[in-house]
Order: structure tokens, then sequence, then C-alpha cells
């Protein structure tokens, strides 16, 4: 079974500062990573995936997160937000011999303020 | 190109009744997928089906069906509702099978509320 572990249920943070969200999984198989965006009355977005290759993956919007098998981590970054990054945030994973169950995790409130 | 649309986009309904929700995948998708968010988590998964077959299914009882037509269009029942199964419910297209290999596009969404 796997599981997703968003560390921070809301990150407020100020318009042009970082933000990193955190993401932790555990699996006993080996499993593909996501993170999703979902604005305001809105379905989720894909920013980014990780299959396999460099650990660092570059997604839409100038987010990037980094894989870290030994911790077991997905991390998400974004060295300069916007207020229109105001969104919920959630990583999720999926076997890699799964076809489309997506497991997600609770999410993460990001909130952008001037 | 129009993306994923859902319908009705709000509903309520009472305990016991039961209820059908609609998904109109981006043309030439074929796979449908279907989840449950509950208000504070994470969308759950419910069902996939690819070309009109039912290809997974997450750990929902027998109350929740779903079926795809030849258009790939896509209802979602859910019968003998409880409070429990309110929560905004979306529907997610992609052109293959593989969401590893190809990009999923949710819909915004049916809202529903059970009283």
């Amino acid at each position: 079974a796997q599981s997703v572990t968003q560390l921070d249920s809301q990150v407020p943070v100020f318009e042009e500062a970082p933000v990193e969200l955190r993401c932790n999984y555990s699996s006993s198989v080996s499993v593909y990573l996501f993170w999703y965006v979902q604005y305001p009355n809105q379905g989720l977005q894909l920013l980014l995936k990780y299959l396999s290759g460099s650990t660092l993956v570059k997604g839409i919007n100038g987010f990037e997160a980094e894989f870290n098998k030994s911790q077991t981590s997905f991390h998400l970054r974004k060295p300069s937000v916007h207020i229109s990054d105001t969104a919920e945030y959630f990583c999720a994973v999926i076997r890699t011999d799964s076809w489309g169950k997506l497991q997600f995790g609770a999410g993460t409130q990001v909130v952008v303020t001037p | 190109d129009a993306g994923v649309t859902q319908s009705p986009t709000h509903l309520i309904k009472t305990r016991g009744q039961q209820v059908t929700l609609r998904c109109s995948p981006i043309s030439g998708h074929k796979s449908v997928s279907w989840y449950q968010q509950v208000l504070g988590q994470g969308p759950q998964f419910i069902f996939q089906y690819y070309e009109k077959e039912e290809r997974g299914r997450g750990n929902f009882p027998d109350r929740f069906s779903a079926r795809q037509f030849p258009n790939y269009s896509s209802e979602l029942n859910v019968n003998a509702l409880l409070l429990g199964d309110s929560a905004l419910y979306l529907c997610a297209s992609s052109l293959e099978l593989r969401v590893t290999t190809d990009t999923q596009y949710f819909g915004p969404g049916t809202r529903l509320t059970v009283l």
C-alpha cells in the first residue's frame, strides 16, 4: 500500500518570496510522483511529474520539484511567487505497475499576500 | 477546444436517494477516471474506464457504479446516498490508459450535497 503525506496544511507567503511545499510518501513498490494545483472552483491541473531520470523536475508556471529516494520525498518549490499562485496544491503517487489509480495527499493551501 | 465538462455543477439530494453524474471527456480521449474529493481532503480514486471497459476500481462500496458510452462520455451513479457522500466529484480524461505517459485533464467537478 502507498501513502502520501503533505506536511503543511496551509502555507502563507508574501508575494515575490520563495515557497516550498513538502511531500513525503511511503510505498512497498516503486511509484511515480506528481504535483497538481487546484485553483478555486476549478479542477486539478498537472504542474509536473517525476517518472525517471534527473531528480530535479521542472514544471509549468516556474515550479520545480526534487525527488529524493532515500528520504522518500518530493518537495515542490518556486523561487518567487505571485498572487495568482494562491491555490491548493496536491502531491500524488501512482504505482509503476498501475494505469491510472492516482493516490493524493490531503493538500496544502498556499495563500499569497502582497 | 473544450475541456472536460461535467454536469450538473451542483446538486442537492436527500439520504437514500440515487444520483447520476455525467462527464464528457476532451474530444479524442478514450480514458475517463472518477475521483471523490471530500472537503479538506485530497481526491480519492473511484473508477477508471478505458474503451468502455472498467480498468480500475478504488475502495468504494457497491453503491457506486459507473459506465462509459461509445462516445467515451461517462456516468457515475451512486445509490442509497449517505451524508458522507457529500463531496466534489471530479472527472478526468486522457488519451490513453496510462496516466504516467499521458496527461490527465480534470473537469471542474460536480458538488454533491446530501441532506
